[in-house]
């Protein structure tokens, strides 16, 4: 029963280098989440995907983009890294937003990008 | 625009002792509190709260709410090594598009000595 699978579990990138965080989750959620984590900052909303075929910004969406794939997949995007971008990226599950849903995001084991 | 703070940041105890920490919110209409223990890697769940004073209880740890003074609280008692973690406490505001997104404070870490 794996819940949320990321890849990769590692990076390091050049400043302007592109590359693409995967997001998999097989417990039939309708909503996927993309966070920031940094230093004494707590968890940062970038993007997230209320249900497949929709996408939406968080507090942080500047430098990004995602996809919401299917049902399971919501990938995240960095056009062109920068510095700044270094941070653990995290991906989140929950069974879906709207009133008639406990919102409990499960979350996946994280990215380490350091971008130089 | 919501806001989360905990405190403290830190704190080092030794096993045995009993810990509370805290969270105060500022939030648009309140939906829900989470609570989550992040060790080395993913988050993982531990309480979500959505009543003033109806205390969730899992084995040593328990939390409480209270609505009409925006905080809640997390008790560990008889700490243990294995609680050493950062604890995060996370808000979900009610209506339209805020369903589903949660807004983070910056945890507290809890380091327990054997």
């Amino acid at each position: 029963n794996a819940g949320v699978t990321q890849t990769p579990k590692f990076q390091v990138l050049k400043t302007g280098q592109s590359m693409t965080l995967q997001c998999a989750q097989d417990m039939n959620h309708n909503s996927m989440y993309w966070y920031r984590q940094d230093p004494g900052m707590g968890l940062r909303l970038i993007y997230y995907s209320a249900s497949e075929g929709t996408t939406d910004k968080g507090e942080v969406p500047n430098g990004y983009n995602v996809s919401r794939l299917n049902k399971r997949e919501f990938s995240l995007r960095l056009e062109s890294a920068a510095p700044s971008q270094t941070s653990v990226y995290f991906c989140a599950s929950s069974r879906g937003q709207g009133p008639y849903h406990k919102n409990i995001q499960y979350f996946g084991a994280g990215t380490r990008l350091s971008v130089l | 625009e919501d806001k989360v703070v905990q405190s403290p940041l830190s704190l080092v105890v030794h096993e045995g002792d009993t810990v509370t920490l805290n969270c105060s919110y500022e939030v648009t209409n309140f939906r829900s509190l989470l609570w989550y223990k992040q060790e080395k890697k993913a988050p993982t769940f531990l309480f979500m709260l959505t009543s003033s004073g109806i205390e969730k209880k899992s084995g040593r740890l328990s939390s409480i709410l209270d609505k009409k003074e925006l905080f809640s609280i997390l008790n560990i008692t008889a700490t243990q090594t294995g609680d050493s973690a950062v604890y995060l406490c996370a808000v979900e505001a009610a209506g339209g598009t805020s369903y589903g997104k949660l807004t983070f404070g910056q945890g507290t870490i809890l380091t327990v000595h054997p």
